[in-house]
């Protein structure tokens, strides 16, 4: 079936460092989805990619599209204690609603 | 605003009780969702509303039944359901189901439930 590998499972950074977490899936994409759960929280949604090689920032997070639709990061330039919780990518196949979820990348920030 | 509200936000139920979970939103989105998400994973997809009609049942058990009243409620039925099935369940709606390849899902709060 259908699924999208992220890692790494988890990343422990000291405030400060940059941070990436990446997902790669068995088949082509439409778009790929980013959302961030802080613990005890709920998915929040960050930002959608739709192009090929498309790349699009959002203040310290730069998150990018493969050229082949099949790959995509999300890049945190010097983490904040802020940034904590679990990131997850999730893509969506041709016409089908149903969202491919990777298992998620959860980040600790040492302050 | 892309607020989705649920209610409660725990519940607590023994394996023969009945209870509902409830989602609401104002964003004139015309599909919903139900999630189930287990601790340290991705959310697993229950169930799909696209303009109030059922579109997807992910091979749910019986003891789970969704509802969709109208365009802005979803409800999710409860009923002599087991301790595995203690999960945070989280709805979600987004905007066009027709325009499915940049159709992005907003979630709720999300119900802590726990199955004695």
């Amino acid at each position: 079936g259908q699924q999208v590998m992220q890692i790494p499972q988890y990343q422990h950074v000291q405030e400060g460092e940059d941070f990436t977490t990446y997902c790669n899936s068995s088949t082509t994409l439409s778009n790929i989805q980013w959302y961030k759960q802080r613990p005890g929280g709920h998915p929040v949604f960050l930002i959608q990619l739709v192009k090929s090689g498309e790349v699009k920032k959002q203040k310290r997070l730069t998150f990018q599209f493969g050229e082949a639709k099949k790959n995509s990061s999300l890049h945190i330039t010097a983490t904040q204690t802020t940034d904590v919780g679990t990131y997850f990518c999730a893509g969506q196949a041709g016409n089908n609603r149903k969202l491919i979820w990777g298992l998620g990348t959860s980040l600790a920030v040492n302050p | 605003d892309t607020e989705v509200t649920q209610t409660p936000k725990h519940l607590v139920m023994g394996m023969t009780n009945k209870k509902s979970l409830k989602c609401e939103q104002h964003m004139g989105h015309r599909a919903m969702y139900w999630y189930k998400q287990k601790a340290k994973k991705p959310p697993e997809l229950m169930f799909v509303y696209s303009y109030e009609k059922l579109s997807i049942n992910e091979s749910v058990p019986s003891r789970f039944s969704p509802e969709c009243p109208n365009s802005s409620l979803l409800n999710l039925h409860l009923h002599a359901l087991q301790p595995e099935d203690s999960a945070l369940y989280l709805c979600a709606s987004s905007q066009d189901p027709g325009r499915r390849s940049t159709d992005t899902q907003y979630f709720g709060p999300g119900t802590r439930l726990t199955v004695l």
